[in-house]
């Protein structure tokens, strides 16, 4: 089955710390994106990338960076410039005649 | 700024009853929309979609929705709540001009069903 996997689903991390978080696609979709979720607050777009060796900045992207070397993959690393990196970060692709599909997220906490 | 809002944080209902969520947007054109639902620690599906046509949408697990260009509102029904429809559930457009790139969320409405 065509799908989004992302890893690890949980994943602590030390003050300090850059760590990354995988996202790969099966689904041959061309545009990929990191979304950040906070209690109360919704989704808001970290990174995202329509073109394998391009990317564009979300509205949060401080703190953050990605690569998208393959057309399959999109990891995204957080830096220990990020100040509150505790969330729930989903992976998501697009087909613009279907729409958005996401991946079943990897919840990070700083320890 | 484009936005999304939805009004209600938190709606319970009991089982068997009927559904409305509400979703509004703030956007100089129609963009497309979205319906998704998350169930706690997992990611969002897909519940429906408008891009244009007919204004009544009907989406997965018996769920449809009534875009209003009025009133800019994409509202989310369902005649008849089971139990399993307990979830968060997000409303979210995606503004077509300068490219259909981008998806931007209400903060989510969790829904709570009583037996």
């Amino acid at each position: 089955d065509g799908g989004i996997t992302q890893s690890p689903k949980y994943l602590f991390r030390k003050e300090g710390q850059n760590v990354t978080l995988s996202c790969e696609q099966n689904l041959n979709h061309d545009a990929m994106y990191w979304y950040r979720q906070d209690p109360g607050q919704g989704l808001r777009l970290i990174y995202y990338s329509q073109i394998v060796n391009d990317f564009q900045k979300g509205d949060i992207a401080e703190g953050y960076s990605v690569s998208r070397e393959k057309k399959e993959s999109f990891p995204l690393t957080v830096t220990s410039a990020q100040k509150n990196p505790t969330a729930f970060y989903l992976c998501a692709t697009l087909r613009t005649d279907y729409g958005y599909t996401f991946g079943s997220g990897t919840r990070l906490t700083v320890v | 700024a484009q936005s999304v809002t939805q009004p209600d944080i938190h709606i319970t209902v009991s089982e068997g009853a009927s559904l409305e969520l509400r979703c509004n947007y703030s956007y100089g054109a129609t963009p497309y929309l979205f319906w998704y639902v998350q169930s706690p620690g997992q990611g969002l599906q897909l519940l429906l979609k408008y891009f244009s046509g007919d204004t009544l949408v009907q989406g997965i697990k018996g769920f449809e929705a009534e875009f209003k260009r009025s009133q800019s509102s994409f509202n989310l029904r369902k005649p008849s709540v089971h139990w399993s429809d307990a979830a968060e559930y997000f409303c979210a457009v995606a503004p077509i001009s300068g490219g259909y790139n981008k998806l931007i969320f209400g903060a989510g409405t969790r829904l709570a069903v009583h037996p």
